[in-house]
């Protein structure tokens, strides 16, 4: 059972124009999302997050908006840079049932390439 | 602060043979998660210590076990490895363990012939 889904394996675009990662999930329980960027031989970075609260967090160029209705997210990215070029990461957290803490749950991932 | 480091970064062991994993978290960070990321399937959690207690454990089988020292540094031991289990694995601090952003390590890579 997948919660968190990114159904875009990758995604190619110009340097400049905006690109748009999108995430859904099927955990109502979810309370916090978080997008991670990750370049080949390393680990993973947190790039940006967003409470359930919140319909949308900026912090530079990215932008992550949060449709609860539709349990959907998406990290917008503007400008694009070849840089930015990565694997990106959707994650959500939920109180562990039962428990006191939570747990991360990961999409599998989007390769996003940005061409100069 | 420096980061999370991961020993050894590269291993290539046998079918059958166990393997240990070891990661030191950030200085202050009292929860660490094991990933394991393989093509096509993302970041999959094996499980997470807190203060040398294992909180959470996700659907790996028992072969796949871990524990946590007093001073937060972790390890992972897969025991009878299989060619399936090579993957990255990656290793997680947090200093909250409470699943908001975890710094993660640069991972080992493990490859089973």
């Amino acid at each position: 059972d997948q919660q968190v889904k990114q159904n875009s394996p990758s995604l190619s675009v110009q340097e400049g124009r905006i690109s748009i990662l999108n995430c859904d999930y099927t955990n109502s329980m979810f309370d916090y999302f978080l997008w991670y960027k990750k370049y080949p031989a390393e680990g993973p970075t947190f790039l940006i997050s967003i409470s359930s609260i919140k319909d949308k967090n900026e912090d530079g160029r990215f932008t992550v908006f949060l449709n609860k209705s539709a349990k959907h997210l998406s990290l917008h990215i503007v400008p694009s840079q070849p840089g930015d070029s990565a694997v990106y990461f959707c994650a959500a957290s939920a109180l562990i049932s039962g428990g006191s803490n939570y747990k991360l749950t990961f999409g599998k991932g989007t390769l996003l390439t940005v061409n100069p | 602060k420096a980061g999370v480091t991961q020993t050894p970064r590269y291993l290539i062991k046998t079918r059958g043979q166990q393997v240990t994993l070891s990661c030191s978290p950030i200085s202050g960070h009292r929860s660490v998660s094991w990933y394991q990321q393989t093509p096509g399937q993302g970041l999959q959690f094996l499980f997470e210590y807190f203060s040398e207690t294992q909180r959470n454990k996700g659907n790996f089988p028992g072969r796949f076990s871990g524990r946590q020292f007093s001073n937060s540094r972790s390890e992972m031991n897969v025991s009878t490895l299989e060619l399936g289990d090579s993957a990255l694995y990656l290793c997680a601090s947090s200093s909250r363990g409470d699943g908001y952003e975890q710094y993660f390590g640069p991972g080992t890579r493990l490859t089973v012939t």
